[in-house]
């Protein structure tokens, strides 16, 4: 099983459309959280940090679920700016607490389509 | 421009010579990152530095890989003897590093390699 695994895409969706993104960590020791964007030929990006508690930021929700090891982006009312490449991201996926490394899904790119 | 840059940005070489990137991180970050990045992959982690000390290898960093944080600033990555199949996307991140904090990693451009 992969450290950190996500929907392999794409999602293409209309203008509008409410679209979530999924991942599951294996190492349950791992600490922290994060989603980034990446744009085509970009660097990584970080659009949000993940809380236990859940966070919001405008249009984007994240939720982790440590129980589950499973984390989740949802982003609503979509825009054709938001097309991209998201990248589901843990800190301490190998060696739990005190390792800061980074270990990056492979990615689902979405396309918003006018 | 305060955010981490990178040299060069693009670099294309032959089978069996040396390059040599460098990473300017952002200002008083005194933690610095190494990550390669292939087509449809997601970044994977190479090194880092805490200031000057080199705390984490990944098992990817070959003999043929070095990297440098000799003043605890800027970093070098050098790989000798360079394979096809080191062609990639090098990133360097850098972050805050302070106790308490939420450890939040800033990347900069990149440098993309051709061995050819």
């Amino acid at each position: 099983r992969k450290e950190v695994e996500q929907d392999p895409g794409p999602f293409n969706v209309p203008e509008g459309a409410t679209v979530a993104f999924n991942c599951t960590y294996s190492n349950s020791a791992s600490q922290s959280f994060f989603w980034y964007r990446q744009d085509c030929r970009k660097e990584p990006k970080l659009l949000m940090s993940v809380y236990s508690s859940g966070n919001e930021d405008g249009r984007f929700t994240a939720q982790l679920n440590r129980a589950s090891q499973y984390i989740s982006l949802l982003i609503r009312d979509s825009k054709l700016s938001d097309s991209a490449t998201y990248l589901c991201v843990v800190m301490g996926a190998y060696s739990g607490a005190g390792s800061y490394q980074l270990t990056f899904g492979k990615g689902t790119k979405l396309s918003v389509i006018p | 421009d305060t955010g981490v840059s990178q040299n060069p940005r693009h670099k294309i070489t032959k089978r069996g010579q040396n390059v040599t990137f460098r990473c300017d991180p952002i200002s008083e970050h005194n933690r610095l990152y190494w990550y390669r990045q292939t087509l449809g992959q997601g970044p994977e982690f190479l090194t880092y530095f805490q200031n000057e000390a080199q705390l984490e290898k990944s098992r990817l960093l070959s003999d043929r890989f070095s990297a440098e944080r000799p003043k605890g600033s800027f970093s070098t990555l050098e790989i000798q003897r360079t394979e096809q199949g080191d062609s990639a996307m090098y990133l360097c991140a850098s972050s805050r590093g302070r106790t308490g904090e939420m450890e939040t990693q800033y990347f900069g451009p990149g440098t993309r390699l051709l061995v050819l």
